[in-house]
């Protein structure tokens, strides 16, 4: 089935630490997004890519890095800069061409909690 | 994006209609009406999307006001599989590109059995 993968659901680190976070896509979609969600929050826009090897920060992108070297995949780095990382982690991805109108589809998320 | 305006949380009984409203009254002509809702501990999800004119599909309606500064989303009969948070986003395609869904705090729905 097509869809996007987030793995893994749970992931649990030692401050200090930087852990990547994996997304991978098979609906040949052109763009790609990583959102972080706190508790009883919306979610916030942390980079985008609408190409390969190419990407955009987005509203809270500080402490994050990410690479686009697969149209497939968007894998998410959280480093040691990022001041409070324990959040809900999603990713999405949608359609450029032809037409921008359409829907993202979501990955089920993962959960980091920093110890 | 254009910001949008909804309640905070909404409740419906169980099988019957819910209308959930959305104010968005600097919208622009290149801007679709976008909803999505978010299950407990899942990824958001697509529900529907337009532009002027009103749309159905298999989940739910929208219904979009004349001036397009509003709009309501209609599920015709709440299931207990409907409790979510509902967020109503607007998304430009005037641009170059593909601009990112910009999320606000949506409408939290409970549904009473």
């Amino acid at each position: 089935d097509g869809g996007i993968t987030q793995s893994p659901k749970y992931l649990f680190r030692k401050e200090g630490q930087n852990v990547t976070l994996s997304c991978e896509q098979n609906l040949n979609h052109d763009a790609m997004y990583w959102y972080r969600q706190d508790p009883g929050q919306g979610l916030r826009l942390i980079y985008y890519s609408q190409i390969v090897n190419d990407f955009q920060k987005g509203d809270i992108a500080e402490g994050y890095s990410v690479s686009r070297e697969k149209k497939e995949s968007f894998p998410l780095t959280v480093t040691s800069a990022q001041k409070n990382p324990t959040a809900f982690y999603l990713c999405a991805s949608s359609i450029v061409y032809p037409r921008r109108d359409t829907e993202a589809f979501f990955g089920q998320g993962t959960r980091l909690t920093v110890v | 994006d254009a910001k949008t305006t909804q309640p905070n949380s909404m409740e419906s009984n169980e099988e019957e209609p819910v209308h959930l409203p959305c104010n968005h009254s600097t919208i622009s002509g290149t801007d679709y009406i976008h909803w999505y809702r978010q299950l407990p501990s899942q990824g958001p999800e697509y529900v529907i999307h337009g532009l002027t004119s009103n749309v159905n599909n298999r989940m739910a309606s929208l219904a979009i006001a004349e001036d397009r500064k509003s709009s309501t989303l209609i599920l015709h009969r709440a299931t207990l599989r409907d409790a979510a948070v509902y967020y109503c986003i607007l998304r430009d395609v005037g641009g170059s590109g593909n601009t990112p869904l910009v999320f606000g705090k949506g409408t939290r729905l409970s549904v009473i059995a």
